[in-house]
């Protein structure tokens, strides 16, 4: 079974421009999340959609959006970069989201703003 | 916000060395607690979900220990190999839809 992809891998952008990100969870999943990773930071949790329906946002600013759709694909949008928008993005997936549900994760996608 | 510790932030160790680290998080709202191995440039690995006090779990070299009343659970690596260098995560789970992740232990195992 095919795990979760994410893409692209590595972009860079300029300050100022807008950015998407796509993840494909694992076929049946339907709970998609996103996280940021910067160095000396732990996994910041973004947002967390089901059946296309955000449930959860992470502290972010509106900069940071996503959506889900119907095939459970989820994509997230980052606004206007800033240089400190540079960082690791996962995306992870879980059959429903629900406590003590395995989250599995893509291999993320590595964003550089300059 | 939770708080979600692991300790120590950094370890070295020589290959058949055994070592352990800790996962700190708090003990109400408990549902569950997660393991998550994460080797560079690759995906976090799923290790273990833990949900009952006194749990433990087994996975080859790699056991895990919960105790939900005290807020801890301990990873343990019997025999350390280089394979095993990777950083190793932990996500306080209180059954909502999100986790919380602490920073991770980095484990380097030299030959």
């Amino acid at each position: 079974k095919a795990g979760v992809t994410q893409t692209p891998r590595y972009l860079i952008k300029t300050r100022g421009q807008q950015v998407t990100l796509s993840c494909s969870p694992i076929s049946g999943h339907r709970s998609v999340s996103w996280y940021q990773q910067t160095p000396g930071q732990g996994l910041q949790f973004l947002f967390e959609y089901f059946s296309e329906t955000q449930r959860n946002k992470g502290n972010f600013p509106g900069r940071f959006s996503g959506r889900q759709f119907s095939n459970s694909r989820s994509e997230m949008n980052v606004s206007t970069l800033e240089l400190g928008d540079s960082a690791l993005y996962l995306c992870a997936s879980s059959l429903e989201g629900q406590g003590g549900n395995t989250i599995y994760f893509g291999e993320g996608s590595w964003l550089t703003v300059v | 916000i939770l708080n979600v510790e692991q300790s120590p932030q950094s370890l070295h160790v020589q290959e058949g060395d055994s070592t352990n680290f800790t996962c700190s998080f708090p003990s109400s709202n408990f549902y569950a607690l997660h393991w998550y191995r994460w080797e560079t440039a690759k995906s976090p690995e799923a290790l273990f979900v833990m949900t009952l006090n006194g749990d433990e779990k087994k996975k080859g070299r790699i056991s895990a220990t919960l105790n939900t009343k005290e807020g801890y659970s301990y990873l343990y690596i019997k025999g350390s190999q280089p394979e095993d260098s990777a950083t190793y995560l932990c996500a306080f789970d209180p059954g909502s839809y999100i986790p919380t992740f602490g920073r991770g232990t980095s484990l380097i195992v030299h030959p």
